[in-house]
């Protein structure tokens, strides 16, 4: 089972670049998200989605744009990337209905911004 | 704010002893509690939650407690083995009027180091 697949794993970008990180699922799940994990910081959420064509801002969302046009797909997109953006990137589904606690996270995809 | 605390950023405990990790947290509106465990280079993965309405949830070797009033809660791991060694994050949800809730509020997380 692939469960939530991350690309890439690694990307070094130039400030003022900008990059899609891919987030695909294959567990039929309603709800998608992204984190960011910085030192000391613990994981922060920046979008989620709970359904195709349906997205919301999280904690820590400037910066940022996704889109849900399908079920399984979830893209995060930097527009123009900047130092602050260095960090650890999750991308995280979970089960439609009921309590939506037990998250499934990907790998994740660490992006340095120079 | 930092609404999920864990003060302690990593832990060293002895194979087969007790592991306590624990957490605090600010907002009594919270409807449940979460841990996660987290190996290097790869996601976090589930481990254990409970329900501000109960006071432990047990599974096999992993206990969380849950104190309200102090706005407190511990996983206990008992007996420790070598592969528990990971990040354990602690987080939090509240449940919004439709029953279902988005947003996970994490901790910093505690370095759980077992060894042999």
């Amino acid at each position: 089972n692939a469960g939530v697949t991350q690309t890439p794993k690694f990307q070094v970008l130039k400030t003022g670049q900008s990059m899609t990180l891919q987030c695909a699922q294959d567990m039929n799940h309603e709800y998608m998200s992204w984190y960011r994990q910085d030192p000391g910081m613990g994981l922060r959420l920046i979008h989620y989605s709970v359904g195709a064509g349906i997205t919301d801002q999280g904690e820590v969302p400037n910066g940022y744009n996704v889109s849900r046009s399908t079920t399984e797909d979830f893209p995060l997109r930097l527009l123009s990337a900047a130092p602050s953006q260095t960090s650890v990137y999750f991308c995280a589904s979970s089960y439609s209905g009921g309590i939506r606690e037990k998250l499934f996270f990907g790998s994740g995809t660490q992006l340095s911004v120079l | 704010d930092q609404q999920v605390k864990q003060n302690s950023p990593s832990l060293s405990v002895q194979e087969g002893r007790i592991s306590i990790l624990n957490c605090d947290y600010t907002n009594s509106m919270f409807d449940y509690f979460l841990w996660y465990k987290k190996y290097p280079a790869e996601g976090p993965t589930f481990l254990i939650s409970i329900s501000s309405i109960k006071d432990k949830n047990e599974d096999g070797r992993f206990t969380v407690f849950l104190n309200k009033s102090a706005k407190h809660l511990s996983l206990h791991i008992v007996p420790s083995q070598p592969g528990d060694s990971a990040v354990y994050f602690c987080a939090a949800l509240r449940l919004n009027s439709g029953g279902s809730n988005y947003k996970l509020t994490f901790g910093k997380g505690t370095l759980l180091t077992v060894n042999p």
